[in-house]
């Protein structure tokens, strides 16, 4: 069965370091989504692309926080400067269907940050 | 705006015995409803999910949930749990046009 791949599966920093995360989607499918999911709660939105370009990044922090997709394929979530709150589990999720609501977003492991 | 909220932070169960997991959204147009759950360290998985017709609908599992649109609630069910059922559940909602946004969570502790 076809799955989100999502790497690393750990990440420790200091603050006001780089950081990046790596997202492969289910093949075929041209919405990609990023979520934080903060200990303890429900995932939040940060940024959608259907195929390379992005469609919602309202919730993104733009002024450390950046997305690629530039094929339309994988995709990079970047963060610099890291900040002691961006401690989080990031979730990359995919779905067939351009635009589709019903659609079903399938989920990779996530990547856990702990900012230090 | 739309919200879900769900009721319960933590739920203790024995084994074998039924759990129901609540959860009410708000919404002004139609939505479609969803629960996940989310096993420790990893990422969400789909266990069922409402989109028109039957009410009541049934997912992996063993789990079924019904829908009640005079109530806004989208309660989760299973009639005998397991340990391995032990994890993190999220009630979620999407109307169209919108993002999908997801209920803080319940934590369910399956007891021997």
């Amino acid at each position: 069965e076809a799955e989100v791949a999502q790497s690393p599966r750990y990440k420790i920093t200091e603050k006001s370091q780089a950081v990046a995360f790596w997202c492969d989607p289910i093949s075929g499918h041209a919405t990609l989504y990023w979520y934080r999911q903060i200990l303890g709660q429900g995932p939040e939105l940060l940024v959608q692309f259907q195929d390379e370009s992005v469609v919602d990044d309202s919730q993104l922090p733009k002024d450390r926080f950046s997305a690629e997709r530039l094929k339309g394929v994988d995709s990079t979530l970047k963060i610099q400067p890291a900040e002691l709150g961006d401690s989080a589990m990031y979730l990359c999720a995919s779905s067939r269907i351009r635009g589709g609501t019903s659609e079903t977003q399938y989920f990779g492991p996530g990547t856990r940050l702990l900012v230090l | 705006a739309q919200s879900v909220t769900q009721l319960d932070s933590q739920v203790p169960v024995f084994e074998e015995a039924p759990v129901e997991l609540r959860c009410n959204y708000s919404s002004s147009v139609s939505v479609y409803l969803f629960w996940y759950v989310q096993y420790p360290n990893q990422g969400l998985q789909l266990l069922l999910k409402y989109l028109s017709g039957s009410t009541l609908v049934k997912g992996i599992n063993g789990f079924e949930a019904e829908f009640n649109k005079s109530q806004t609630s989208f309660h989760l069910r299973k009639p005998s749990v397991h340990i391995s059922d032990t994890a993190e559940y999220f009630c979620a909602l999407k109307a169209a046009g919108n993002k999908l946004t997801f209920g803080g969570g319940t934590r369910v502790l399956v007891k021997p």
